[in-house]
């Protein structure tokens, strides 16, 4: 079966630089969720989106910004790079978004390394 | 706002052995929640999700429950194997978004 994609799985970067990660969802997922895992922490929920809209915002700091494109789809850009960006990327697709309960698929991840 | 906390941080337990690792939330208003199994530095696999109107889900040897009223979930593993060293992690679906457990880091010992 067909799972959460997510590229790259591995990106090095400098201070201030920018980065980019994209999130294909599984086919027929409408919802996808974007989460920041730092070293020996549990996953903080940054953002959200239905539909191509954002739809619940978390912590997200403003030097991020991230989309749904038409064919679902999601990038994460992330500019001004700081040490502290370091950690896993993870993201999550689900089918529906309220009162449905949906269960979110967890893709493999992208490591950012900033230095 | 949703806590979520995970009882033991750690554990450590010879090959065989049963054990709960145990979930706690604060708001009981939660769509589901999740169980999930982490390998150092990998990715989450989903073992478990249980609906907030569920009162267990079995995969395996795996067995999981929730009584929202409480805000209690256990995940109970049986004849635990060297292979299911991990860190397991709760989330709890509240206000559409996953909310985080800090996760309890099982050691199975051959």
């Amino acid at each position: 079966a067909a799972g959460v994609i997510q590229s790259p799985r591995h990106l090095i970067k400098e201070k201030r630089e920018t980065a980019t990660l994209k999130c294909y969802p599984i086919p027929r997922h409408d919802t996808v969720y974007w989460y920041q895992q730092g070293p020996g922490q549990d996953p903080q929920f940054l953002i959200s989106f239905y539909e191509k809209m954002q739809s619940d915002k978390g912590s997200i700091p403003d030097r991020f910004s991230a989309q749904q494109f038409s064919d679902y789809h999601s990038e994460l850009n992330m500019s001004s790079l700081e040490l502290g960006d370091s950690a896993l990327y993870f993201c999550a697709s689900s089918l529906g978004r309220r009162g449905t309960g949906g269960e979110q698929y967890f893709g493999p991840g992208t490591r950012l390394t900033v230095t | 706002k949703q806590e979520v906390t995970q009882i033991p941080a750690a554990l450590s337990v010879p090959e065989g052995e049963n054990l709960v690792l145990n979930c706690s939330f604060t708001d009981s208003a939660i769509y589901n929640l999740q169980w999930f199994r982490q390998d150092p530095g990998k990715g989450l696999t989903s073992l478990l999700l249980i609906q907030s109107s569920q009162r267990e889900q079995t995969s395996g040897r795996l067995n999981a429950s929730l009584d929202k009223s409480s805000g209690r979930s256990t995940l109970y593993i049986a004849a635990s194997q060297p292979g299911d060293s991990a860190t397991y992690l709760c989330a709890v679906n509240s206000n559409y978004q996953l909310i985080w457990g800090a996760g309890t880091k099982l050691i199975i010992k051959p």
